[in-house]
């Protein structure tokens, strides 16, 4: 298997311009987590899915991000407008329904906004 | 779910064993220990986890007190390969929303010398 798949692997925009991230999870897995890393804030949280279902997007900063899963095998996370301050690296990570515990992440996009 | 504390950084020699602490006091009953480890530039990877009783892996072996209130992560032959940050969490693998959630810390950042 191929593993999650992400894409970019790099993304340099300016502000305020969209930014669309995108994970091919690993076929077979039913729960997608998409995480944003920083050097102040470590690694967090930001939404999951359970069977392309969002299940807890508590961790979703405020509305100008928003995340889909129109399938099971893509999800998209989308930033609008992008601001300096979301540069990151941002992660997918999919599960299998018996172990959610147990994740298996991509290499991640970094994404600099400028 | 229960908060870990672990070191910040650890070092070993290449080929001896490296025994990486975390101390979760808080933890309750039903809630597992897991490690994730992460190598420079890449995504958190699943090492093991264990509830009560000690588990190996062809990655590493986790020890558990007989207490549960803190936990050792094994790395029996480190090799240069193995440096990376690596994080304890505790987590309640229950139903609804936090199912998924994990929450990963600051974690400990192992450096293996030659």
């Amino acid at each position: 298997d191929a593993g999650v798949i992400q894409s970019p692997r790099h993304e340099v925009t300016e502000m305020g311009q969209e930014v669309t991230l995108r994970c091919k999870p690993i076929s077979g897995h039913d729960y997608l987590f998409w995480y944003r890393q920083t050097m102040m804030r470590g690694l967090e949280l930001l939404i999951y899915f359970n069977n392309n279902v969002p299940i807890d997007d508590s961790g979703m900063p405020e509305d100008r991000f928003s995340a889909k899963m129109p399938n099971a095998s893509f999800s998209t996370l989308k930033i609008q407008p992008s601001e300096p301050r979301d540069s990151a690296v941002y992660f997918c990570a999919s599960a299998l329904a018996g172990g959610p515990h147990e994740q298996y992440f991509g290499p991640g996009t970094r994404l600099t906004v400028t | 779910d229960a908060k870990t504390t672990q070191p910040p950084s650890m070092d070993c020699a290449e080929g001896r064993a490296a025994n990486l602490p975390c101390n979760h006091s808080t933890i309750s009953g039903n809630e597992y220990v897991y490690w994730y480890r992460q190598i420079h530039s890449q995504g958190p990877q699943y090492i093991i986890h264990g509830l009560k009783n000690n588990e190996t892996n062809e990655m590493a072996s986790l020890i558990i007190t007989e207490d549960r209130k803190s936990s050792t992560l094994i790395l029996p032959h480190a090799t240069l390969r193995d440096t990376a940050v690596y994080y304890c969490i505790v987590h309640k693998p229950d139903r609804g929303s936090t199912l998924g959630r994990l929450y990963f810390g600051r974690g400990t950042q192992l450096t293996v010398w030659p």
